[in-house]
């Protein structure tokens, strides 16, 4: 019930194109969704979180979008460049839990 | 650097030898958590601290592993005994607040323990 499910586990796009990476969650006490980005040899970094009173949030180029009755979240990179290219961590905390994150999803932006 | 510091970078050791991981959180941050990666896969969270209190150890093996978070000086993550299986990147995150508000988690750069 704390799992976060993440997929795809990798993905390749050309640069400009708009990766989208989903993640799925059980447990509806979780009321706030993060996103982690991490380059290689780094810690993770937020780059953008989101709550569950809105079903959408921009910051830049990244986007979540979010379905409260699916349970289901992700996150939208708009016109993707080489320097997007990390791993991506969901993640869920709320309720007194301690934040839950997804396994990630390698992003590769071809040049 | 008013980020999380982690030390050591890189820690090597033998198995059946002792390691030592630190982690002084951000300034004004009171909560630590420790959280473990292995190549190609999530984090998976290890151990909740505030100063002087471990919060929730329920993600900490219960042999050979052991967390602190004294009123002075940083969090230690303490692994006795390592095997090989310990091999892994573990990172120290931290918050102002604790779980009730959702603080978003700070990371510093890990330490990346092999044992040979």
């Amino acid at each position: 019930q704390q799992q976060v499910k993440q997929s795809p586990q990798s993905l390749i796009v050309q640069k400009g194109g708009i990766p989208i990476i989903n993640c799925a969650y059980e447990n509806t006490a979780f009321d706030y969704f993060p996103w982690y980005q991490q380059f290689p040899g780094k810690g993770p970094a937020l780059l953008i979180a989101i709550r569950p009173d809105v079903s959408e949030k921009k910051e830049g180029r990244f986007t979540i979008s979010f379905n409260k009755s699916a349970k289901q979240f992700s996150l939208h990179i708009m016109d993707s460049q080489p320097g997007d290219s990390a791993t991506y961590f969901c993640a869920a905390s709320g309720g007194g839990f301690k934040t839950i994150f997804g396994a990630g999803t390698r992003l590769f932006v071809k040049a | 650097n008013a980020g999380v510091m982690q030390n050591p970078r890189h820690l090597v050791r033998r198995r059946g030898q002792e390691a030592r991981l630190r982690c002084s959180p951000m300034k004004g941050h009171s909560h630590v958590y420790w959280y473990r990666q292995l190549p190609e896969e999530g984090l998976k969270f290890m151990v909740y601290l505030q100063k002087e209190n471990i919060i929730d150890e329920s993600g900490m093996p219960k042999e050979r592993f052991s967390a602190e978070f004294p009123k002075e000086g940083p969090s230690i993550l303490r692994i006795q005994q390592v095997v090989r299986g310990d091999s892994a990147a573990y990172f120290c995150a931290s918050s102002p607040q604790g779980l009730v508000y959702n603080s978003p988690l700070h990371f510093g750069n890990g330490t990346r323990l092999t044992v040979t």
